[in-house]
């Protein structure tokens, strides 16, 4: 079956501008996960997902970043304001249980989009 | 908090030669560890994962190791080929938050 998806696969934006990145979940997987991955790094955590609610935002750098979920599939990361120190990867991933206290759960990764601020 | 703490890159191998990339943790309680891979231009794939000490993971003729007396989970293969050539993640999941190492990129020659 079809994977994790992401798009757009690459956004240049100038500083200042609004982004919003669309990750598409494997289907049935309930459990959504945004990270930033900066180059030569590994993926740092921003904020989860089960099914529509958001359980954790506290990796979100500032109030210029958001997520949703509205109906437990797809899921939108925005950037309002773009700084050029947003530049980085930013992957979703999903997974198939509810992870309250999961810690063996399985997660798949999307390609990524590829941001960068001018 | 938890962290992981991979050796630095680029390991550079011959075909067929062992490999071994090392990893440590911190962390409280008892993490689940997984190594990741990322070829180039592809997302992050599970390879292998471990739940509890003295566990073993495998996959694809690599093996690790969840070593509790040394916070370990070092990834080994006997043999590498030019196609186990990618990053290499090695991570701890304590909670609902994975922690991720900065990766470690392995490259094989002919």
């Amino acid at each position: 079956g079809a994977g994790v998806s992401q798009s757009p696969r690459y956004k240049v934006t100038k500083r200042g501008q609004d982004v919003a990145l669309r990750c598409d979940p494997i289907s049935g997987h309930v459990s959504l996960y945004w990270y930033r991955q900066a180059l030569g790094q590994g993926p740092e955590f921003l904020t989860y997902f089960n099914y529509e609610a958001q359980q954790d935002k506290s990796g979100l750098p500032n109030d210029r970043f958001s997520a949703e979920r509205p109906e437990g599939s797809i899921s939108t990361l925005t950037i309002q304001r773009t700084e050029q120190r947003d530049s980085a990867m930013y992957r979703c991933a999903s997974s198939t249980r509810v992870i309250y206290a999961e810690v063996t759960d399985t997660q798949y990764f999307g390609p990524g989009t590829r941001l960068t601020v001018l | 908090g938890d962290s992981v703490t991979q050796m630095e890159g680029p390991v550079t191998l011959s075909e067929e030669a062992f490999l071994t990339i090392n990893c440590t943790y911190t962390a409280t309680g008892y993490p689940s560890l997984f190594w990741y891979v990322q070829y180039p231009g592809e997302g992050l794939q599970l390879l292998l994962k471990a739940t509890k000490a003295d566990d073993k993971g495998s996959n694809k003729g690599f093996e690790a190791t969840y070593r509790k007396e040394t916070t370990s989970f070092h990834l080994e293969k006997g043999s590498v080929q030019v196609s186990d050539s990618a990053v290499y993640f090695c991570a701890l999941k304590g909670s609902y938050i994975p922690t991720f190492g900065r990766g470690t990129s392995l490259i094989v020659h002919p």
